[in-house]
């Protein structure tokens, strides 16, 4: 079965800060990767996606880049965070055959 | 673009009443894919149900149903006998099968359910 690990599960950051967060995945062979983002209130903004490795499309401008290392391995960075940059980060996947998406556990980033 | 629209942000309801919760995409293509999925508290996505746009059955899991009618672009999900750990944001989502389903889900902005005991 497929299963995501996301961590850390909650963070806060100071405004400036850089950010990493990492998510990797078990029980399939490449994957399509996603970051999402769920701003207060708000709903799931798609902020990157990865077909393979090393192939990142990013959907909206903004602060934050993602890698990915490896083919289970989808990390969300930034170099100097905002406080704009607040929000519940959620990383998915789904098989190349399948257009279902399962979610990790997410990550709810506070920057101060 | 693709397009999903939940136009109620907020149900309150007493628990045992069945409530509706109303979805309404638009897209572009003929292949598609919607989604419900569930948030509780905790901030997990649940998944529930996938329905791809060439199966208009309606679907009935437990105390769960859904009704997709193409006609009028929605996909439409009903709890009956609604209990209070039924409440949660739930979220309706579409993804397009002409970026070959990489492209990602488009969410719509959720609606926060709220069984009262």
């Amino acid at each position: 079965s497929q299963t995501i690990h996301q961590w850390p599960a909650t963070l806060v950051q100071p405004v400036g800060s850089p950010l990493s967060l990492e998510c990797t995945v078990e029980g399939t062979s490449n994957p399509n990767l996603y970051w999402y983002r769920q701003a207060a209130g708000r709903g799931l903004q798609l902020l990157f996606y990865s077909v393979g490795i090393g192939q990142i499309s990013s959907e909206v401008p903004q602060n934050l880049s993602a890698s990915r290392p490896q083919d289970r391995q989808f990390i969300l960075s930034s170099k100097k965070l905002l406080l704009s940059d607040s929000g519940f980060y959620l990383c998915a996947q789904e098989d190349s055959m399948n257009t279902e998406a399962f979610f990790g556990q997410g990550t709810r980033l506070t920057v101060v | 673009a693709q397009k999903v629209t939940q136009a109620q942000t907020e149900i309150s309801v007493v628990e045992k009443e069945d409530v509706t919760l109303d979805c309404v995409y638009e897209t572009r293509d003929t292949t598609y894919y919607l989604f419900w999925y569930k948030q509780p508290p905790s901030g997990e996505l649940v998944f529930l149900i996938r329905r791809n746009s060439f199966d208009e059955q309606n679907e009935i899991s437990g105390r769960y149903s859904w009704n997709f009618q193409k006609s009028t672009s929605s996909f439409n999900f009903t709890i009956t006998a609604s209990q209070v750990v039924d409440s949660a944001v739930y979220f309706c989502a579409l993804s397009e099968a002409s970026g070959g389903g990489a492209d990602g889900l488009t969410f719509g902005k959720g609606t926060h359910l709220i069984i009262q005991p």
